[in-house]
């Protein structure tokens, strides 16, 4: 099937850092969305994106859809201890009305 | 505020025998879907229903089969477990518009 290529897999970091994580895909999606995970938990929504260079925050974290519609990437500013978790890409691809494509997640840790 | 609930939390079953996880959404969605999550392989999609009445199968559906009970319930059978079934299973559900998904909880299955 499809595939998201999200990176990167694993990041460790120091509580204060800026985080920047990615997915890329060689198809059209017309909907991207990313999650986070924490330990025990479903996936909670965080950001959604509809078009093309859109570029949306919420709070500490920003993500923008990418122009060429087949990528996206999340950066979240000035990481705190709570920010742990896994997250995850999703995108609708273009034609696909009512499934998602996930990526395979990005686990951050957050050293206070 | 319930959203999206999966029972049972945690299951362990032998190989062979045969169990239903159940999933309720209390928003009115008009889709829903099971996942499951493997280490490094984020969130595979097993069944869907688009609207109440049908079902379609994902990515990964052998093994397994799903009944959409009413617009609230999506049920996931396993017939005959096996080993390769131990995995995390999300329910998931959305109104459609936009295709946001709305995650329970999970049910960690583990089959001996």
């Amino acid at each position: 099937g499809q595939q998201l290529n999200q990176s990167p897999q694993s990041m460790f970091i120091q509580e204060g850092e800026d985080v920047s994580m990615n997915c890329t895909s060689s198809s059209i999606f017309n909907t991207w969305l990313w999650y986070k995970q924490d330990p025990g938990e479903g996936p909670v929504l965080l950001i959604a994106l509809y078009k093309a260079g859109e570029l949306t925050s919420n709070g500490r974290l920003t993500a923008q859809f990418g122009i060429t519609r087949k990528d996206s990437f999340l950066n979240i500013s000035a990481s705190i201890p709570s920010d742990v978790g896994i997250y995850f890409c999703a995108g609708q691809l273009k034609g696909s009305n009512y499934k998602l494509t996930f990526g395979k997640g990005t686990l951050l840790t957050v050293n206070p | 505020n319930a959203g999206v609930t999966q029972t049972p939390k945690f299951q362990v079953l032998k190989t062979g025998q045969s169990m239903t996880l159940q999933c309720a959404q209390d928003m009115n969605h008009n889709s829903m879907y099971w996942y499951r999550q493997d280490p490094g392989m984020g969130l595979r999609l097993i069944y869907y229903s688009a609207s109440e009445g049908t079902t379609d199968k994902g990515e990964v559906p052998n093994g397994y089969n799903v009944s959409r009970l009413n617009k609230r319930e999506f049920s996931l059978r396993l017939e005959s477990a096996a080993p390769s079934q131990t995995s995390v299973y999300f329910c998931a559900s959305s109104p459609g518009v936009k295709n946001i998904q709305y995650f329970g909880a999970g049910t960690r299955l583990s089959v001996l």
